[in-house]
């Protein structure tokens, strides 16, 4: 059975701070790939980034990072400078050797003016 | 450019009445899959299909109904609805599930379903 846990349920932070989403994960697949999501106001899930358990590279988009540490299994994600648009639910999730994306409880990330 | 297409997007349902979401994709995606959305739980996987003729349940099956005539439709049937269904529903599809393709997943924009 696969988990993702996302232990932070709210988040607020005025704008041009810095946020930090954490997830944790566990499985037993040695290859599976991790996934984050933005749910905005309007509810459609917007694909944000897909990493492999064999890219342990952190990465950069924009203001967006992430950080994939197979030791600890954990998978964070930072929002640097965030703005108002930030705001939303942040969902991180696994899919592994089946069929099926597990998803954590989500993360609700308001931003501030 | 549809990608994956739900109906309807809002619905008032009655305990006992039954329906059908409907999801449609263009991608010719062999992966279909349905998910329910609550507060505090995420995404839950209900049913999902690899193929035309071919399902299998997920996470929260019960109450459910799903068929895959073809490789484009993947209804989702309420059966008897009930209070507990009330939920977002978001159907979704991909080239391949298998995670060995790491293919991108596309979401439907959701369909609110609410049962009094």
């Amino acid at each position: 059975a696969q988990k993702v846990t996302q232990a932070q349920t709210e988040i607020s932070v005025v704008e041009k701070e810095d946020v930090t989403l954490d997830c944790v994960y566990e499985t037993r697949d040695t290859t599976y790939y991790l996934f984050w999501y933005k749910q905005p106001p309007s509810g459609e899930l917007v694909f944000l980034i897909r990493r492999n358990s064999f890219d342990e590279q952190n990465e950069i988009s924009g203001r967006y990072s992430w950080n994939f540490q197979k030791s600890t299994s954990s998978f964070n994600f930072t929002i640097t400078a965030s703005q108002v648009v930030d705001s939303a639910v942040y969902f991180c999730a696994l899919s592994g050797n089946d069929y099926k994306l597990s998803f954590g409880a989500g993360t609700t990330v308001t931003v501030r003016a | 450019n549809a990608g994956v297409t739900q109906t309807p997007k809002f619905q008032v349902l009655k305990t006992g009445q039954s329906m059908t979401l409907q999801c449609a994709q263009d991608m010719n995606h062999e992966y279909m899959s349905w998910y329910r959305q609550d507060p505090g739980m995420g995404l839950r996987l209900i049913h999902y299909s690899v193929g035309a003729g071919i399902t299998d349940q997920g996470e929260v099956p019960n109450g459910y109904n799903v068929s895959r005539s073809t490789t484009e439709d993947f209804p989702l049937r309420l059966l008897s609805a009930a209070p507990s269904q009330t939920s977002v529903y978001f159907c979704a599809s991909s080239y391949s599930g298998q995670v060995f393709s790491g293919n991108t997943i596309y979401f439907g924009e959701g369909s609110w379903l609410t049962v009094v």
